[in-house]
């Protein structure tokens, strides 16, 4: 069954590095989410990816993230100068578009943690 | 009023139990209805969509009550294994749009 894969699976780091988390889409999925989790707290969203640009982000999401497809097979999450206050996992997501469903299907996530 | 409500829990039921949980919410504008579970530390794993003329999967039963905004799901003849935090999400277009994730149900199924 194909599913969505996430590296590293823990990311320690730095307060002010910078930071890359991956995703592997579904191979035949169009839209790519990342979602973020904070440990105790509840799913949230951050942004929304569909042909190779943004089509929806949230207030969560400001200048210091960006989402970037580098090639076919990757998304990837970037933020920049973090915060103690980015420790959560992080969970990309895929959809099919026309002909199928909105069923957004997770990846295992990735734990950031930022000292 | 928060966009999307569910009673926290934690339902502690024993083996062979069936349990319901509610999940409510405030925008009228929502289209498509989830359940997902999720285990400790994992990722949700989506467990069924919910249609609006109500959907079974096994022994999993979902409904959607658009007048009272909520969504149901009942889990029939629970096994250890169903113990998760139980999530709803939905969005507000039926392709592509974000979801809104409740905070979840805490279930534990004791033997």
């Amino acid at each position: 069954e194909p599913e969505v894969t996430q590296t590293p699976s823990h990311q320690v780091t730095q307060m002010g590095q910078e930071v890359i988390l991956r995703c592997v889409p579904i191979s035949n999925h169009l839209y790519f989410y990342w979602y973020r989790q904070i440990l105790g707290q509840k799913v949230e969203f951050l942004v929304s990816f569909y042909n190779n640009e943004i089509s929806e982000k949230s207030e969560i999401f400001d200048d210091q993230f960006s989402v970037e497809r580098p090639d076919g097979s990757n998304f990837t999450l970037k933020i920049r100068s973090t915060k103690l206050e980015d420790s959560a996992m992080y969970f990309c997501a895929s959809s099919e578009l026309a002909g199928g469903s909105n069923e957004q299907f997770f990846g295992p996530g990735t734990r950031l943690t930022v000292l | 009023r928060k966009e999307v409500e569910q009673d926290p829990g934690p339902f502690n039921v024993p083996e062979g139990a069936t349990v319901a949980f509610n999940c409510t919410y405030s925008n009228s504008a929502s289209q498509s209805f989830f359940w997902y579970r999720q285990d400790c530390r994992k990722e949700p794993k989506l467990l069924m969509s919910v249609y609006s003329s109500g959907n079974e999967d096994g022994r999993f039963t979902a409904q959607l009550n658009r007048a009272s905004q909520y969504i149901s799901l009942l889990i029939r003849d629970s096994k250890l294994s169903d113990s998760a935090t139980y999530l709803c999400a939905m969005s507000a277009q039926n392709y592509g749009q974000n979801f809104v994730f409740g905070p979840g149900t805490r279930l534990s199924v004791l033997p």
